[in-house]
């Protein structure tokens, strides 16, 4: 049982690249979050997933995008990477809203 | 006002001392409490909720208190491994759930 886990650890991007960060969990969790976190900031929610198929915007989306096609990935989808997109973005997953989540390692993305 | 607010520190305390932190949250329709413990450059992970009652696990004790509207962690005993950042979770349901996060409280604990 991994939990949940998060491709790549790091990575460097150039303004206007695109990448996409992978999420999986093997806790056959229906709810999916992506979270960044700046140096002194709380976590601030991205998007969200209640289910596979299902997306919702969270606090911070502009910039990302996101798709649910099964139960266990939820990718993370930069398409024109800017400075400000520079941070630690962690995925988490839980059995529903009300609950305990659990997260993954992290991805540290820098963007020159 | 943020919904969630905490000392950010750092608290610099002994090995063997006890310490507490509190957290403040401004919306009464929080529904329920976390603490995570985070360590440098690691992810999140949960300490404890926090129940109305009060609850502890070993050296730590959390504490709800709705009328005020604050947690507080109370770490007995403090022993260099518990050197972390320790966040404050609201959970609060507003048509919709949302998990709220404080920035975190920096503690230190010293040989």
């Amino acid at each position: 049982n991994a939990g949940v886990t998060q491709t790549p650890k790091f990575r460097i991007l150039k303004i206007g690249q695109s990448m996409t960060l992978q999420c999986t969990q093997d806790m056959n969790h229906n709810y999916m979050y992506w979270y960044r976190q700046d140096p002194g900031m709380g976590l601030k929610l991205i998007y969200y997933s209640v289910g596979a198929g299902i997306t919702d915007k969270g606090e911070v989306p502009n910039g990302y995008n996101v798709s649910r096609s099964t139960t266990e990935d939820f990718p993370l989808r930069l398409e024109l990477a800017a400075p400000s997109q520079t941070s630690v973005y962690f995925c988490a997953s839980s059995y529903s809203m009300a609950d305990t989540q659990y997260f993954g390692p992290g991805t540290r993305l820098t963007v020159l | 006002r943020k919904e969630v607010e905490q000392d950010p520190g750092p608290f610099n305390v002994p090995e063997g001392a006890t310490v507490a932190f509190n957290c403040t949250y401004s919306n009464s329709a929080s529904q329920s409490f976390f603490w995570y413990r985070q360590d440098c450059r690691k992810e999140p992970k949960l300490l404890m909720s926090v129940y109305s009652s009060g609850n502890e696990d070993g050296r730590f004790t959390a504490q709800l208190n709705r009328a005020s509207q604050y947690i507080s962690l109370l770490i007995r005993d403090s022993k260099l491994s518990d050197s972390a950042t320790y966040l404050c979770v609201v959970n609060m349901y507003s048509g919709t759930y949302k998990y709220i996060f404080g920035t975190g409280t920096r503690l230190k604990v010293l040989a």
